[in-house]
This record gives C-alpha cells, structure tokens and sequence, in this order.
C-alpha cells in the first residue's frame, strides 16, 4: 500500500525567510508523480509544485522548490523568501501513474508566516 | 480555460435527511472526476472516482453514492445522512493525459445535526 508522511503538524517561518516542509512516501513502484498542493484558508486547493519520479531534476515553480531523493522516498517543499500569503496548510500526495484515479495524500503541516 | 464549479458552499443538514452535492467541470471533455472528504485538520480521503459517463468507482463503503449523468457533470448523494458525513467535500478533475495532476473545486462544508 502506498502511504504518505508528514512528520510537522505545524512549522512557522519569518517572511521573507526560507522554510522547508518535510515528505516521505513508501511505494513498491518504480513510475509515480508527487505533488505538493497548498490550502489556504479559504481552502481552495491549489496544486504547488509536481514531480516526475522519472526525472531526477528537482522541480522548481518560482520560489517554490522540491528536494527529491528517490531511493530515500524524501519528497521536501523549500520555500525561499516566504511571504504571508504562502500561510496555509500544504498536502504532499503521491500518485502511481499507471493508477491515475489513485492520488494520496499526506495528514498535511500548517506553515504561518509571521511578519 | 477549464473550471470546476462546485456548489453549494455550505450545506447544514439534519440527521436522516438526503444529500445532493453538484460538480460541473468546463473547458475540457472526458475528464476524470473524483470527490474527496477533508475531515477537520486533516488530509483528503479519496470517495469515489470517474473514468466516464456511468462509470463510478468506490473506495471506501459508506453512506455515500456517486453518479456521472453526463460527461462533465460528477453528484454525490445520500439517501439518508449520518453524524458521520460531516466534512468538507472536494470535488477534482483531471486530464486523461494530464501527468496526474489534479484541479480542484472549491468545496462544500457539509454539517450534518
């Protein structure tokens, strides 16, 4: 079964700093997406960043970056220069791609930027 | 450009009442639809999923039904609601040959007293 962690619950940063949000996954598959979705509080989700397991180049989508380390099954967010509208709750979730009705999805971190 | 409709916002509704929650999907066709429940402070917990007209596909046993009466159109009912459907319902579509990603309605807070 496949299965997605979060291990922070919550994280805060400063704004205009750099915050890292945590994912790991277990697959026995070898041919997957991962994505990172965010949920502001108007909960409108809204898809991030995604990841070809494929690719060993690290997606970036302007001040949003990943970190993938496929044999580690680490999937991280980095944030650069954080601002108070990146405030909200961030899903990492997992999709096999020969199953695309099968998109999993992690427990979520809550990031607060401060000013 | 694609855009998913889902209504209504907010939905407040008594024990044993029925439930018809509406997804419509512009913009593209033979979409895959699918509806989501966020529990509170949670992760999305797939409900069900939709390759075609008719076609619906279950992943957890409940008090919920899905249907497709058209191609761009996904509803989700109740016959009679529980305590335990209280939620938020997401519905989603996708691109057959879209790499997974997935676009997602605004959803709908469902209470359930």
């Amino acid at each position: 079964a496949q299965t997605v962690t979060q291990s922070q619950p919550e994280m805060s940063v400063q704004e205009a700093e750099t915050v890292t949000l945590s994912c790991t996954y277990d697959t026995s598959e070898n041919n997957y997406y991962l994505f990172w979705y965010k949920q502001p509080p108007s909960r409108q989700m809204i898809l991030v960043i995604r990841q070809e397991a494929y690719k060993q180049q690290n997606a970036t989508e302007n001040r949003f970056s990943v970190n993938f380390q496929k044999a580690a099954k680490s999937f991280s967010l980095k944030i650069s220069d954080s601002q108070l509208g990146d405030t909200a709750m961030y899903f990492c979730a997992f999709m096999i791609r020969r199953r695309n009705n099968d998109m999993r999805f992690g427990a979520g971190t809550r990031l607060t930027v401060k000013p | 450009s694609q855009t998913i409709h889902q209504w209504p916002a907010t939905l407040v509704q008594p024990v044993g009442s029925p439930l018809s929650l509406e997804c419509t999907v512009e913009g593209t066709s033979n979409p895959n639809l699918y509806w989501y429940r966020q529990a509170a402070g949670r992760g999305l917990q797939l409900l069900f999923y939709s390759v075609g007209i008719g076609q619906i596909s279950s992943e957890v046993p409940q008090n919920l039904s899905a249907s497709r009466p058209q191609d761009r159109q996904f509803i989700l009912s109740s016959k009679k609601l529980l305590l335990s459907d209280s939620g938020f319902y997401l519905c989603a579509w996708s691109a057959r040959t879209g790499g997974g990603k997935l676009f997602f309605g605004s959803g709908t807070q469902l209470s359930v007293l």
